[in-house]
């Protein structure tokens, strides 16, 4: 159980282009859903914190009008990468959690974005 | 974030045992998670401290201490497979996980 999916697991788009970006629990119900970015031989950056029904939290320097997040159901959180640039070229990771709390995050296997 | 700091990189032969530590900053602490990352890959997780002492499984074990802001993760009788990213991920304030850059282990032959 707790299988989180993502799509698609890459994409090439030219810049000024938007990418949206899905991820899924696939067994289970996740009340928070999380994004983060991964530049090579770099660790994961959170990026934002997604709850089912309500606004997504972003971390500092993460432009929200940029990464437009939505977690429209207690399945489902896409992240859309809105007037791609080359700079936005990066490994994007999705996370869910069954429970509010310090409790284990299910990741998805990542999507590789890379903007030509 | 959260001053998270782990060593940058570690080599160990394989069959021996190896330590990789991880400090972070207290205030807000929530509990400890360790993950292992292959390249292009999804982290993986391996275990998980709320309390102090050595949580074991298997060939991996982790240790935590609250007060000192530390935990580490030691891997015995390492094998091949076994090279990889290793992330310590720090939660504060209930769910916000933060990253430390990770450990890429190299194990020889």
């Amino acid at each position: 159980g707790a299988v989180v999916s993502q799509h698609p697991s890459w994409v090439i788009c030219k810049s000024g282009t938007s990418v949206k970006i899905e991820c899924r629990s696939l067994d289970f119900q996740a009340t928070t859903m999380f994004w983060y970015r991964q530049f090579p031989k770099q660790s994961l950056m959170l990026m934002a914190t997604s709850n089912e029904g309500s606004k997504a939290t972003y971390e500092q320097g993460v432009e929200k009008d940029k990464f437009l997040i939505n977690h429209a159901s207690l399945t489902l959180s896409t992240l859309t990468v809105t007037s791609a640039h080359p700079e936005d070229s990066s490994f994007y990771i999705c996370s869910a959690q069954r429970t509010a709390g310090p409790y284990e995050q299910y990741f998805g296997p990542g999507t590789r974005l890379t903007v030509t | 974030g959260q001053n998270i700091d782990q060593p940058t990189e570690m080599t160990a032969t394989e069959g021996a045992i190896v330590q990789i530590n991880c400090t972070y900053q207290t205030s807000g602490f929530n509990g400890l998670f360790w993950y292992q990352q292959h390249a292009g890959e999804a982290p993986t997780f391996l275990s998980y401290n709320v309390l102090d002492g050595l949580e074991e499984k298997g060939r991996f074990s982790s240790f935590l201490s609250r007060s000192k802001g530390y935990s580490y993760l030691l891997l015995k009788e390492l094998q091949m497979k076994d090279s990889a990213s290793y992330l310590c991920a720090v939660v504060y304030n209930f769910n916000k996980f933060y990253f430390g850059s990770g450990t890429k282990l190299n194990v020889k032959p």
